[in-house]
């Protein structure tokens, strides 16, 4: 039990669609990162939100935005759905002033794109 | 550009053997390295963290060894399981402030009874 829930688990979607992806971190965990996985890969880092404003992108374009919330919770959404977007989406927290770095996960959202 | 590679990408093994799971790594300036489980279609489980000052980490069955100088660590399963079966992977953290996490594609572990 990490203490980070996502929702929705699964869902799916047609090209072109908009989607919302949210995440409930811990109390006390300050920052928040989204990942996406796609079959038979690693994660892939999309961006961090700190105190609610984004401090950190990976390789992702523009319509891949998020919002991070003063309770702790955060979303992420991808406008202009493509076909490979489709992939697991993972939400990530850390506790404030963690010296270790350590990251828990949440269990995913399943996103398809028809 | 910092790159994980995990080897082997699959291992099947007889329940009660001993194993070793293997991550290397282009860039020495880590911060911290961390090994996690996923099961099927699922998030990922933190297992063991190690920080770039340390050499290895235990918890339980598990061993994971960190050597910066040459890009290696290892994960030791002892007498495994096959509740063990899963996906293992290994991330880099590159800083205390850095965002990303940059993972491997994984080890995909079977353990037959």
């Amino acid at each position: 039990e990490t203490g980070v829930t996502q929702s929705p688990t699964h869902l799916i979607k047609t090209r072109g669609q908009q989607v919302t992806l949210r995440c409930s971190s811990q109390s006390g965990h300050n920052t928040v990162s989204w990942y996406q996985q796609a079959l038979g890969q690693g994660p892939q880092f999309i961006f961090q939100y700190y105190r609610e404003e984004e401090n950190g992108r990976g390789n992702f374009p523009p319509r891949f935005s998020g919002l991070q919330f003063p309770n702790y919770s955060s979303e992420l959404n991808v406008n202009a759905l493509e076909l490979d977007d489709s992939a697991l989406y993972l939400c990530a927290s850390r506790r404030a002033g963690g010296l270790t770095g350590e990251l828990f996960f949440g269990e995913g959202s399943r996103l398809t794109v028809l | 550009k910092q790159e994980v590679t995990q080897i082997p990408a699959a291992l099947s093994v007889p329940e009660g053997e001993n194993l070793v799971l293997n991550c290397s790594f282009t860039d020495s300036a880590i911060y911290n390295l961390q090994w996690f489980r996923q099961d099927p279609g699922k998030g990922l489980t933190s297992l063991l963290l190690i920080q770039s000052s340390q050499r290895e980490q235990t918890s339980g069955r598990l061993n994971a060894s960190l050597d910066k100088s040459s890009g290696r660590s290892t994960l030791y399963i002892a007498a495994s399981q096959p509740g063990d079966s899963a996906t293992y992977l290994c991330a880099i953290k590159a800083n205390q402030a850095g965002t990303a996490l940059i993972f491997g594609k994984g080890t995909t572990l079977s353990v037959s009874s």
